[in-house]
């Protein structure tokens, strides 16, 4: 089974600051896909942005970047220009391209608070 | 779209009592997903389906916990007797089939609570 470890329990950003969130899994698959969900007071679970494992690029979604490293098995998720709004818990999450397996494994998650 | 839409937002219930969690998927998508979140646990999978059918149901606690999908629009879980351990917030989240790289979308959640 996969596991995702995520260890930082609270981060603190000033506002416009940048702010770098660790995930780190565990899988002895070479084909997978990755993920950062960001869950504000209103629990809506929101999807910020995925990786695919096969590909190198970093993915980007405005001042949502990630750094990947598949021989590290790292992912951490860097907020740009942080905002008020940023401010939620943010989970990293894993899913096997293995077809078929759909599950989504969850880490225990990150909040962010931002300082105005 | 309306998103996933789950009801109720908020459910209070006795120990003992039974209750029904609801979920109309988004229309389209092939897989449904219920999914528990608790302080001590985090988000775990509790059952999915793919076109109706359970696929995976280990993440179900015990007995006391059943899902259906009857159509492609809804689902339910049922859990009977509750007990104050099951009180969580629960996730509906659907996906569609193609398009591995998809991630799931979620509905807004119920918070149940058991007294």
């Amino acid at each position: 089974a996969q596991t995702v470890t995520q260890s930082q329990p609270e981060m603190s950003v000033q506002e416009a600051e940048t702010v770098t969130l660790s995930c780190t899994y565990d899988t002895s698959e070479s084909d997978y896909y990755l993920f950062w969900y960001k869950q504000p007071p209103s629990r809506q679970m929101i999807l910020v942005i995925r990786q695919e494992a096969y590909k190198q690029q970093n993915a980007t979604e405005n001042r949502f970047s990630v750094n990947f490293q598949k021989a590290a098995k790292s992912f951490s998720l860097k907020i740009s220009d942080s905002q008020l709004g940023d401010a939620a818990m943010y989970f990293c999450a894993y899913r096997s391209a293995k077809n078929g397996n759909y599950k989504l494994s969850f880490g225990a998650g990150t909040t962010v608070t931002v300082r105005a | 779209d309306a998103g996933v839409i789950q009801s109720p937002r908020h459910e209070v219930t006795e120990m003992g009592q039974e209750v029904t969690l609801r979920c109309k998927p988004i229309s389209g998508h092939d897989y449904l997903f219920w999914y528990r979140q608790t302080m001590m646990r985090g988000l775990e999978l509790l059952i999915y389906f793919n076109n109706n059918v359970p696929i995976d149901d280990s993440g179900m606690p015990e007995d006391r916990f059943s899902a259906k999908m009857p159509n492609a629009s809804f689902s339910t879980l049922k859990i009977q007797p509750s007990e104050p351990r099951d009180s969580a917030v629960y996730f509906c989240a659907s996906r569609p089939g193609i398009h591995p790289n998809y991630g799931y979308t979620f509905g807004s959640g119920t918070r149940l609570t058991v007294v």
